[in-house]
């Protein structure tokens, strides 16, 4: 059973450039959420996809978007890099039930030069 | 993280028992995870309490009282390979995380 998977693993960009980071959540799940952690910090909740539709939004500008597509897969995009974006970003999946327990994907560590 | 605390560095030794604790406030509450955190990984999940009282796991167990907004995370028997980062969430109405800094928390020998 394959559990969070995330592309790519490693990312280099520089600022004012566009980055489009893939998860596929764990088999069974329908319901992908995706988080920033910048080091030494928590994980800071961006959006969350249902039903091909964000049902949810965290406090993070419009340079982040998302997409979820027919297969629950998920694709996360920021636009107009800024340095302060570097960080590891994390794709979580779950089962619909708003207390079911998310499970992360290994991440995509992005840097912003 | 936002209106959730939790100490941000713990030492112990191989085969102590050591408490994590964490305190939130927030409305709209509807349960407290436990993830952890190896460095360059991804979290991984340790428990979810939604009632108050204490659940046990093996070595590991998590309590939570609603009424105080606090929870805390058991380690006992201690491992080096428990040496990771641990992160307390909890899940508002909706279902988005809100997660704190995370304990970094140093097993020696």
């Amino acid at each position: 059973d394959a559990g969070v998977t995330q592309s790519p693993t490693h990312l280099i960009k520089t600022r004012g450039q566009q980055v489009t980071l893939r998860c596929s959540p764990k088999s069974g799940h329908d319901t992908v959420s995706w988080y920033q952690q910048a080091l030494g910090q928590g994980p800071q909740f961006i959006f969350q996809y249902y039903e091909e539709e964000e049902r949810q939004r965290g406090n993070f500008p419009d340079r982040f978007s998302g997409h979820q597509f027919p297969n629950y897969s998920s694709e996360l995009n920021v636009n107009a890099l800024l340095l302060g974006d570097s960080a590891l970003y994390l794709c979580a999946s779950s089962f619909s039930r708003s207390t079911d327990t998310q499970y992360f994907g290994p991440g995509t560590r992005l840097t912003v030069l | 993280g936002q209106n959730i605390d939790q100490p941000t560095e713990m030492t112990a030794t191989e085969g102590a028992i050591v408490q994590i604790n964490c305190t939130y406030q927030t409305s709209g509450f509807n349960g407290l995870f436990w993830y952890q955190q190896h460095a360059g990984e991804a979290p991984t999940f340790l428990s979810y309490n939604v009632l108050d009282g204490l659940e046990e796991k093996g070595r590991f167990s998590s309590f939570l009282s609603r009424s105080k907004g606090y929870s805390y995370l058991l380690l006992k028997e201690l491992q080096m390979k428990d040496s990771a980062s641990y992160l307390c969430a909890y899940n508002q109405a909706g279902t988005a995380l809100i997660f704190g800094k995370g304990t970094t928390l140093s097993v020696s020998s």
